[in-house]
């Protein structure tokens, strides 16, 4: 059972075009994360979110918590090829420790 | 501070064989978690350790077991490997500032396991 929905599961666009990406859920997260990963290396993180209704920005990219801590986008403005890669985002809950709970990522293209 | 490492990098074994993995984390942190990734199923939670203890567990079989030792640095292995074990396997080492209630977690460049 896939908890973290996430779509789409893939986005091919181009370079200076907007786009947004969703994670939807039908439970509860103490917090959100957002992680961007390359191929043959690990997610790195990009941000965390706690609060219901939080926004969150990191240059381009903006990231945005649901009031209801069930859903999350991450929304990125005039795109550049250095952002394509998959995106990834994760749920974690106050008695799971740091234990994750993932979605199945979206690949991410940016053509120049 | 040097990030997370794990090592080997890469591993080719054979059906039956079982296989060690290693990971030092960022200096400090005490959670260690592993997670294997797939293409079909993604990034899946095995377990985490902290402070030398299993902390959480997800559904794996048997097979998979860790362990973490005093300077936090964490093994896991596979028994018995099975082609369907073939994946990226993740290690991520956790922290929890201060006033935040969420953890942080790091990952390492990953060891990608083939099994033939």
């Amino acid at each position: 059972t896939q908890l973290l929905e996430q779509s789409p599961q893939f986005l091919s666009i181009q370079e200076g075009e907007n786009l947004t990406v969703y994670c939807n859920s039908s439970s509860v997260f103490s917090s959100l994360q957002w992680y961007r990963q390359e191929p043959g290396e690990g997610p790195v993180l990009l941000v965390t979110v706690v609060t219901g209704g939080e926004v969150k920005k990191l240059k381009r990219l903006t990231f945005q918590f649901g009031d209801a801590r069930k859903d999350s986008s991450l929304h990125i403005t005039a795109a550049q090829p250095g952002d394509t890669g998959l995106y990834l985002c994760a749920g974690a809950r106050e008695t799971s420790g740091s234990r994750l709970t993932f979605g199945e990522g979206t690949q991410l293209t940016v053509n120049p | 501070k040097a990030g997370v490492t794990q090592t080997p990098r890469y591993l080719i074994k054979t059906r039956g064989q079982q296989v060690t993995l290693s990971c030092s984390p960022i200096s400090g942190h005490r959670s260690v978690s592993w997670y294997q990734q797939t293409p079909g199923q993604g990034l899946q939670f095995l377990f985490e350790y902290f402070s030398e203890t299993q902390r959480n567990k997800g559904n794996f079989p048997g097979r998979f077991s860790g362990r973490q030792f005093s300077n936090s640095r964490s093994e896991m292995n596979v028994s018995t490997l099975e082609l369907g074990d073939s994946a990226l396997y993740l290690c991520a080492s956790s922290f929890r500032p201060t006033g935040t209630g969420a953890y942080e977690q790091y990952f390492g460049p990953g060891t990608r396991l083939t099994v033939t």
